[in-house]
């Protein structure tokens, strides 16, 4: 089975710029989140989708969106760039929702790393 | 709240030597907890979890509910368990996303 893809794998943005990332799960994986990576703040849960809905948000302006396709494939948004957005985004996915207890294991894409200038 | 915590940023053992990576949480009720592992170049994955309670590349943890812990553990450390760990946790709050701690870099000297 082909692995987490995610597109592109770098970009350079200037402030106030908007990009879109995107992700494709592994086949037949509903659940896809996304997460930032920071060498200050870790790793820290954006949200997930499963089955083309929202389901958790983590602590993240609201220039922070997505949103998954009827295919489980799916795109994160930020508008409005600044500084401090540059990281490492990664995407995963799962067959079933985490906390689930059955089918809940992640499996990571290689991550785009976004810079802001 | 709850929370994890892993307490060491780096961690730096001698090959054959025994490797503890320290991890604490912060949960009410029975948790779930996972280690995830990232080695040079490559991408996150998942290492273990307690449910399963099995032995991967080495590696065990016991979940330890006095004590809140999740320490992983391996007895002879081989150069290529350097990597980046994460312990993490499936929910928080009743909310169900990974909640990671903030990784251990753990580099196995020669």
């Amino acid at each position: 089975k082909a692995g987490v893809t995610q597109t592109p794998r770098y970009l350079i943005k200037t402030r106030g710029q908007q990009v879109t990332l995107s992700c494709s799960p592994i086949s037949g994986h509903r659940s896809v989140s996304w997460y930032q990576q920071t060498p200050g703040q870790g790793l820290q849960f954006l949200f997930e989708y499963f089955s083309e809905t929202q389901r958790n948000k983590g602590n993240f302006p609201g220039r922070f969106s997505g949103r998954q396709f009827s295919n489980s494939r799916s795109e994160m948004n930020v508008s409005t760039l600044e500084l401090g957005d540059s990281a490492l985004y990664l995407c995963a996915s799962s067959l079933a929702r985490v906390g689930s207890g059955s089918g809940e294991t992640q499996y990571f894409g290689p991550g785009t790393r976004l810079l802001v200038l | 709240a709850q929370r994890v915590t892993q307490p060491e940023k780096l961690l730096s053992v001698f090959k054959g030597a025994p490797v503890e990576l320290k991890c604490n949480y912060s949960y009410s009720g029975s948790p779930e907890l996972f280690w995830y592992v990232q080695y040079s170049r490559q991408r996150l994955q998942l290492l273990l979890r307690h449910i399963s309670r099995e032995s991967i590349k080495g590696f065990t943890a016991d979940l330890n509910k006095g004590e809140t812990s999740f320490h992983l553990k391996k007895p002879f450390a081989q150069e290529e368990d350097s990597a980046m760990y994460y312990c993490a946790l499936p929910r928080i709050q009743g909310a169900q996303k990974l909640v990671f701690g903030q990784g251990t870099r753990l580099t196995i000297n020669p």
